[in-house]
């Protein structure tokens, strides 16, 4: 099993979706935990970071972290063409202060 | 500009060749590392800076591959005998010590025949 599990998707939906990215892991000791967006041929950037479980929001985007279940979401709501892109999670574990453990990340269309 | 920088964009060498893969990390960050992204893969782990000493090279997937850093700046990633396995993105990312966000350059793109 790997640490990190993603739905390479790819998922489609048309433009004002909310749409919902998830990722499921088995490393208990990851305490970090984010969201990248890579558009083709580009670099990761990256879009939400939390710590632990819980819930954050940065405009149209919101990350929940449940721990107890070993699951991570995305949610993006009001859905633009723009946000088509590849998103990818990353962890990290609470002793290390470098080493991001990725999914393979899901690839988004939003339609017009 | 203000962001992590690498060359080449694009490399395509053959089989059996040495390659050269150049970072330019972010300004004052003085951690750096290099991840791998294959297609179908995800982007794996292959070495990080601090400085110029490497605490962790364990990534790094056989002993064809090398990297240094020097001035605390500049990285270079080397690939010895490259093996067509070896195409990839090559990609490199910089962090203020101890920060947990890292900034990603752009690539480089791998093709060995």
């Amino acid at each position: 099993q790997k640490e990190v599990e993603q739905d390479p998707g790819p998922l489609s939906v048309p433009e004002g979706a909310i749409v919902s990215l998830n990722c499921t892991y088995s490393n208990s000791a990851f305490q970090y935990f984010m969201w990248y967006r890579q558009y083709s041929r580009k670099g990761p950037e990256l879009l939400m970071y939390t710590y632990s479980s819980g819930n954050k929001e940065d405009g149209r985007f919101t990350a929940q972290v449940d721990k107890s279940s070993k699951y991570i979401s995305l949610f993006i709501r009001d859905s633009q063409p723009s946000d088509s892109a590849t998103y990818l999670c990353a962890m990290m574990s609470g002793g290390s202060n470098y080493k991001l453990t990725f999914g393979k990340g899901t690839l988004l269309t939003v339609n017009p | 500009g203000a962001g992590v920088s690498q060359s080449p964009s694009n490399k395509v060498t053959e089989k059996g060749k040495d390659v050269e893969l150049r970072c330019d990390p972010i300004s004052g960050h003085t951690a750096l590392y290099w991840y791998r992204q294959s297609l179908g893969q995800g982007l794996e782990f292959l070495i990080y800076f601090q400085g110029n000493s490497a605490p962790d090279k364990s990534g790094l997937p056989s002993d064809r591959f090398s990297a240094e850093r020097t001035g605390g700046s500049v990285s270079t990633l080397t690939i010895q005998r490259t093996q067509q396995e070896d195409s990839a993105v090559y990609l490199c990312a910089s962090s203020l010590q101890g920060n947990r966000e890292l900034f990603f350059g752009e690539g480089s793109r791998l093709t060995v025949l």
